[in-house]
């Protein structure tokens, strides 16, 4: 059974770069045809889907966050990481890692890591 | 982008009742549409998946369907654990988009 864990800074100061590492334990991040999400909740519940990097590497990124967002992993420690730079207070959010599988949603979600914005 | 316009924003039902949320997408986005509960301080959990298609270990009394680019969730039989906010989430086209959240409340 796959579990995903979110670690992250708690708080970031503004301009800084926010990073949040995903853990993936029961299952390997290579595994064929399975691709590895960000997704934040903001205050007031909107949810934002920022991206995934896939079994293979490659990675895609919403447009929203193109020139401010990095999704990389280390397949030797099964965890992939978000970077987000230049944060202000509107980056401040629940951050949650999932997987989905190709042609599927999002099935497993990590307990999400609160991470604030504030000077 | 493709837009989801979620409704009602919230929603107070007592148990037993039925409830219904829609999703009205921008375009035309196929089943590729899907349900998610979030109860307070819990991850999202999938409800329907392809629009109609029931998630594992899910109740029955949860059901999805679709009329044109208008998508619904129904909830029969409430639950005083169906307590929690409901999205509606896009995968047609890259970036997929959440509808903004039903908040869900029994009396």
């Amino acid at each position: 059974q796959v579990n995903l864990q979110e670690s992250g800074p708690g708080i970031v100061k503004p301009s800084q770069p926010l990073s949040v590492t995903c853990s993936v334990t029961g299952y390997s991040i290579t595994t064929s045809y399975y691709y590895w999400n960000w997704i934040r909740k903001f205050p007031g519940n909107k949810l934002e889907w920022m991206g995934y990097i896939s079994y293979d590497g490659s990675i895609y990124y919403n447009p929203s966050l193109k020139s401010r967002i990095s999704i990389t992993r280390d397949t030797s420690k099964n965890q992939f990481f978000l970077q987000l730079n230049t944060v202000t207070t509107e980056d401040t959010a629940v951050y949650y890692c999932a997987r989905h599988i190709y042609y599927y949603v999002m099935d497993a979600w990590g307990q999400g890591a609160s991470v604030t914005v504030s000077s | 982008d493709i837009q989801m316009t979620q409704s009602p924003a919230s929603l107070s039902a007592s148990p037993e009742e039925i409830v219904t949320i829609t999703c009205q997408a921008s375009q035309d986005i196929g089943n590729w549409l899907a349900w998610y509960q979030q109860k307070p301080g819990k991850s999202p959990q999938l409800l329907i998946y392809s629009a109609t298609s029931l998630a594992d270990g899910i109740p029955s009394r949860f059901s999805g369907s679709r009329s044109g680019t208008q998508y619904s969730l129904k909830i029969s039989r409430l639950q005083v654990e169906d307590t929690g906010i409901y999205y509606c989430l896009q995968r047609y086209s890259n970036p997929w988009t959440f509808g903004g959240g039903t908040k869900l409340e029994l009396k």
